[in-house]
């Protein structure tokens, strides 16, 4: 089984400030990696991806992440936020092989701070 | 405009009234998904299809069926509703086995919001 933890459920950041949200995933096989973003009132939209190569990974809006095997983590980042990324971000699991059946982390809400 | 849309997008029902959740997607995705998202405990997986007539069970599948007879739909059941399936759901579409693959696309629906009473 496959499991995902999403360390802090709220982190306030000053605006131009960096961030990093903390994802730690537990699995016995190989996994693909994921961040999606919600927006208030809205569905998720995919940020970034890992699912084989280079562990740090970029997305869009500025955002990438670092997969590390040994740590079992895929920390997202962000060197200034904006006001405009305040939202909640999801990590997200697929054991390899398993294709479409997703885990989803609890989410963290960032709220970036004029 | 590609997109993934849900019906209704807000219902208020009462327990044991057996209702459906819509989801139709005009990008011709094979891969399809159920999601509710719950405070606290993000978003768990209620079921997914493969294909017409392919279908498996996520995390939470209790309480809920699916059909797939056509690809575009994906409609979720819930046939004897109760207060704990108070939730927001959402469906998804993808066009790769493993959804945001590299050259995929995957699109939410706008989600549903389900209040049984």
């Amino acid at each position: 089984a496959q499991s995902v933890t999403q360390l802090d459920s709220q982190v306030p950041v000053f605006e131009e400030a960096p961030v990093e949200l903390r994802c730690n995933y537990s699995s016995s096989v190989s996994v693909y990696l994921f961040w999606y973003v919600q927006y208030p009132n809205q569905g998720l939209q995919l940020l970034l991806k890992y699912l084989s190569g280079s562990t740090l990974v970029k997305g869009i809006n500025g955002f990438e992440a670092e997969f590390n095997k040994s740590q079992t983590s895929f920390h997202l980042r962000k060197p200034s936020v904006h006001i405009s990324d305040t939202a909640e971000y999801f990590c997200a699991v697929i054991r390899g092989g398993g294709y479409q059946k997703v885990t989803f982390g609890i989410g963290t809400k960032l709220q970036v701070i004029p | 405009e590609a997109q993934v849309t849900q019906n209704p997008r807000y219902l208020i029902t009462v327990t044991g009234k057996k209702l459906t959740v819509t989801c139709s997607q005009n990008m011709n995705h094979e891969y399809m998904s159920w999601y509710r998202q719950d405070p606290g405990l993000g978003l768990r997986q209620i079921y997914y299809s493969m294909n017409v007539e392919v279908t498996d069970k996520g995390d939470v599948p209790e309480g809920y069926k699916v059909s797939r007879k056509e690809k575009r739909n994906f409609p979720l059941i819930l046939e004897s509703p109760s207060p704990n399936q108070t939730s927001l759901y959402f469906c998804a579409s993808s066009s790769q086995l493993v959804p945001g693959g590299r050259t995929d696309t995957q699109y939410f629906g706008p989600g549903t919001r389900l209040t049984v009473l």
